[in-house]
């Protein structure tokens, strides 16, 4: 069975502090890592696909890199605007149309001004 | 990216009723997907819905709960049944294979917001 985690838990930066959050995966056959962002009471927000080790994204402050074994999503420089829950997902399908997403449990990343 | 509404976007439901949640996307998708969020988790995916074809439900998941409908490529609607508090979720709809972009990302809705009684 695919297991996604998410490391740390919460995350709580001063504006301008620099962090990374950690996805690690277990899963037969990766075919995307995907990270969204959620704020509360909304659905998540698409971020960034990743598909091979080595692939890098970024997006404003955000960066995610992809390894064999985990991601990694870098904020650079937060702003108190970046707090939000950040969810990790993978899809690793069982059959040819199997587009079913795993996800971790999320990372809760707060920035104070 | 596509712009997905549902509706409610929440509601109060006493225990042993049903809900319907409804679903719209702006573009034709080939596929849709239910999610349930419970209070401090992560998602989990209920069942994924293609048009023209019965929605595929995960395990843990039955039809008999969570009837599906996906009449068109724009539209699907989820109902709850015979509620109980435990029940008490956000559901999220999603879309992915969208025709236009022929990409694998899942796009989400805002939510629905479900409190069973």
């Amino acid at each position: 069975e695919d297991q996604v985690t998410q490391s740390p838990e919460a995350l709580r930066l001063q504006e301008g502090e620099s962090s990374s959050l950690n996805c690690s995966y277990t899963v037969s056959g990766l075919r995307g890592l995907f990270w969204y962002r959620q704020d509360p009471g909304k659905g998540p927000e698409f971020l960034f696909t990743l598909y091979s080790a080595g692939e890098e994204k970024e997006k404003e402050r955000l960066k995610a890199t992809l390894t064999k074994k985990e991601s990694f999503l870098h904020i650079t420089a937060p702003k108190p605007e970046d707090s939000a829950t950040y969810l990790c997902a993978v899809r690793s399908p069982k059959r040819s149309n199997d587009y079913k997403l795993s996800f971790g449990a999320g990372t809760t990343v707060t920035v104070r001004a | 990216s596509a712009v997905i509404s549902q509706k409610p976007s929440r509601d109060i439901c006493q225990r042993g009723t049903s809900l319907t949640i409804q679903c719209q996307v702006d573009s034709q998708v080939t596929m849709m997907f239910w999610y349930r969020q419970q209070p401090g988790q992560s998602l989990t995916l209920i069942a994924t819905a293609n048009q023209g074809s019965e929605a595929t439900y995960e395990s843990g998941f039955v039809i008999d709960k969570f009837p599906i409908s996906r009449p068109n490529l724009t539209f699907s609607t989820l109902t709850v049944s015979n509620m109980s508090p435990e029940d008490s979720s956000i559901y999220l709809c999603s879309v992915g294979r969208d025709r236009e972009r022929n990409t694998d990302t899942q796009y989400f809705g805002p939510g629905t917001r479900l409190t069973v009684l």
